[in-house]
């Protein structure tokens, strides 16, 4: 049962262009959620969160989205740069203070220069 | 400042065995959680430890196993390998007793091959 889903596996943008990355749930009761990007060989980085009381939170380049009624949220990265080439997870949890977070299975983004 | 590391970055094991991971948590963390990365997929929650017990517990069988040390630093165990337990498994750390809504730091894995 997958409860948090990345539906696109992989995105190829142009540098400068907007990326959006977004990701589907299907739990409820999913309070907080976060977007991780990973590098090889490297573990998950902390991006950006957003809690279930606001539908927009932005962090310079950074931006996510959340749409309750749609259990539906993006990250928009603007402009987009060669060093933001990797996998990003979206993440949930049920609460701001959880420690357990439902991971969705990544997108792959590149930035084409 | 130390973040959070991991050992061993890479381990091949057969089948039936049983493996040890170990994990150091960032400096001023008083909580580590372990998660399976199987390839292609997104990280999965096994198990999370504070004051030295299991606090939570994904849905893995009894086979995965934990431990944490009066200096916070944790151990996985896993018993009977299967191949499908081949995965990178990651730890994280967090502190608890913060503001509660703390950020999890994640090592960068070990690389578990059960051949």
């Amino acid at each position: 049962d997958q409860q948090v889903k990345q539906n696109s596996p992989s995105l190829s943008v142009q540098e400068g262009r907007i990326s959006i990355l977004n990701c589907d749930y299907t739990n409820s009761m999913f309070d907080y959620f976060l977007w991780y990007k990973k590098y090889p060989a490297e573990g998950p980085t902390f991006l950006i969160s957003i809690s279930s009381i606001k539908d927009k939170n932005e962090d310079g380049r950074f931006t996510v989205f959340l749409n309750k009624s749609a259990k539906h949220l993006s990250l928009h990265i603007v402009p987009s740069q060669p060093g933001d080439s990797a996998v990003y997870f979206c993440a949930a949890k049920e609460w701001a203070g959880a420690q357990k977070l439902v991971f969705g299975q990544g997108t792959r983004l590149t930035i084409n220069p | 400042d130390a973040g959070v590391t991991q050992s061993p970055t890479h381990l091949i094991k057969t089948r039936g065995q049983q493996v040890t991971l170990r994990c150091s948590p960032k400096s001023g963390h008083d909580t580590v959680s372990w998660y399976q990365q199987a390839l292609g997929q997104g990280p999965q929650f096994i198990f999370q430890y504070y004051e030295e017990e299991e606090r939570q517990r994904g849905n893995f069988p009894d086979r995965f196993s934990g431990h944490q040390f009066p200096n916070y630093s944790s151990e996985l165990n896993v018993n009977a390998l299967l191949l499908g337990d081949s995965a990178l498994y990651l730890c994280a750390s967090s502190n608890v007793g913060g503001s509660g809504n703390e950020k999890l730091f994640f090592g960068s894995g070990t690389q578990l091959s059960v051949l």
